[in-house]
């Protein structure tokens, strides 16, 4: 149970074009998902956490107009990078938790690697 | 503030070898602990978590951790690795500030090599 899944799993583009990110909770209902970035032989970082039908909340630094997040259903969550820059290359990793408790675990999707040439 | 601190990020042990992954947490409140593996190109996948209920956690693929609060530490084990076991490991609290939405907080990671 409890399975996530991301995609796509790569995704090759030029600079300036616009990327969506789809975050899929496939047998349970996320009422909170989570997108985070993961540099080479880092950690992950915290983007925005968005709950289903409201507005995310972006992390100080992260540009909100950049990365648009959409949680439209208690299953999908979107993550659209806008006019792509090669900067924007990294390692995209969405989560998904069943409840609002702190006490229960997020499940992940196994991420999206984008590459902007 | 919640913090976590993986000391450590890297460690090698021999194939069927004592694994220690060494994690300790700041917190104010009583936390909520879990320990994540990811393979390479993948996601994060859960091995246990502890919720204030025993501290002595059992996890997947034989991996345990035990919180001790007068430590502050929640460090993973397995008795015998394998070679699959190879694999970066995070360790994370679940910030309980109001209005943070219960998100994680990770450490930086070991990776964790297995020698046959």
């Amino acid at each position: 149970g409890a399975v996530v899944s991301q995609h796509p799993s790569w995704v090759i583009c030029k600079s300036g074009t616009s990327v969506k990110i789809e975050c899929r909770s496939l047998d349970f209902q996320a009422t909170t998902m989570f997108w985070y970035r993961q540099f080479p032989k880092q950690s992950l970082m915290l983007m925005a956490t968005s709950n289903e039908g409201s507005k995310a909340t972006y992390e100080q630094g992260v540009e909100k107009d950049k990365f648009l997040i959409n949680h439209a259903s208690l299953t999908l969550s979107t993550l659209t990078v806008t006019s792509a820059h090669p900067e924007d290359s990294s390692f995209y990793i969405c989560s998904a938790r069943e409840g609002g408790q702190s006490n229960q675990p997020q499940h992940f999707g196994d991420g999206t690697r984008l590459s902007i040439l | 503030a919640q913090s976590v601190t993986q000391l450590g990020s890297h460690v090698s042990v021999s194939e069927g070898a004592l694994v220690l992954l060494r994690c300790n947490y700041s917190s104010s409140v009583p936390p909520y602990l879990f320990w994540y593996v990811q393979y390479p190109n993948q996601g994060l996948q859960l091995l246990l978590k502890y919720t204030s209920a025993a501290t002595l956690v059992k996890g997947i693929n034989g991996f345990e951790a035990e919180f001790k609060k007068s430590e502050t530490s929640f460090h993973l084990t397995k008795p015998s690795a394998h070679m699959s076991d190879a694999a970066e490991y995070f360790c994370a609290v679940s910030a309980l500030i109001y209005n943070q939405g219960g998100k994680l907080i990770f450490g930086q990671g070991t990776e964790l090599s297995v020698k046959p």
